[in-house]
């Protein structure tokens, strides 16, 4: 069965660092992978995702991840956080691209100045 | 990018009514919706697909007598929770599926609609 685990529940970084987000997936075949992010009473929004190809995918507002196929892994990274990018953080993967996604439990990303 | 609308975005019942949330993509037309329920701190759980024009696909453990969902029209899916209870209780969530492809399949996510049963 498909599932994707996040290690971290919350992560606290200061302006300005840098960061990385774990993610951890389980899956059968080629998975198709995502990242999610979730403000505060909202819905989502993907930040980016891999379904082949280039294992180092970007995606938006400076984020980037890596899919190590070895490892089961898609980790999220971003060289320099800002204080708006405090928020939720879904990994999530899917047999076809989004189609019937799981999602993981999430990191709440802090950010202090 | 795609465009998902919820309604209402919060909604208070008493214990027993029955609630209706819809999910509308608002530029583009979807064959198949998803319906989540996220708990306070926690993550999405998938209730169902929405399928126009046919039965949804309910996720096990998901009672389909207390979670009813129509998919009336290719923009519109609804979620109807019956005689609800404080247990009810959640952020619902929904997304419409774009298939571009097997490349550029993509969910577009609804802003959600919170629920609370007193």
């Amino acid at each position: 069965a498909q599932s994707v685990t996040q290690p971290d529940i919350h992560i606290t970084v200061s302006e300005g660092a840098s960061l990385e987000l774990r993610c951890n997936y389980s899956y059968g075949a080629t998975p198709y992978l995502f990242w999610y992010v979730q403000s505060p009473g909202q819905g989502l929004q993907l930040l980016l995702k891999y379904f082949s190809g280039d294992t180092l995918v970007q995606g938006i507002k400076g984020f980037e991840a890596e899919f190590k196929r070895s490892q089961s892994s898609f980790n999220l990274r971003k060289p320099s956080v800002h204080w708006s990018d405090a928020a939720e953080y879904f990994c999530a993967v899917a047999s076809t691209g989004g189609f019937k996604t799981i999602f993981g439990a999430g990191t709440r990303l802090f950010v202090k100045a | 990018g795609a465009v998902v609308s919820q309604h209402p975005s919060w909604v208070i019942c008493k214990s027993g009514t029955s609630v209706k949330i819809e999910c509308r993509s608002l530029d583009f037309q979807a064959t198949t919706m998803f319906w989540y329920r996220q708990f306070p701190k926690q993550s999405l759980m998938l209730m169902a697909t929405s399928n126009e024009g046919s039965k949804a696909t309910y996720e096990q453990g998901v009672e389909k007598d207390k979670f009813l969902i129509n998919h009336a029209s290719l923009t519109l899916s609804t979620l109807t929770v019956t005689s609800a209870h404080p247990e009810d209780s959640s952020f619902y969530i929904c997304s419409a599926y774009v298939s571009g492809g097997e490349e550029t399949g993509e969910l577009f996510f609804g802003e959600g609609s919170r629920l609370t049963v007193l």
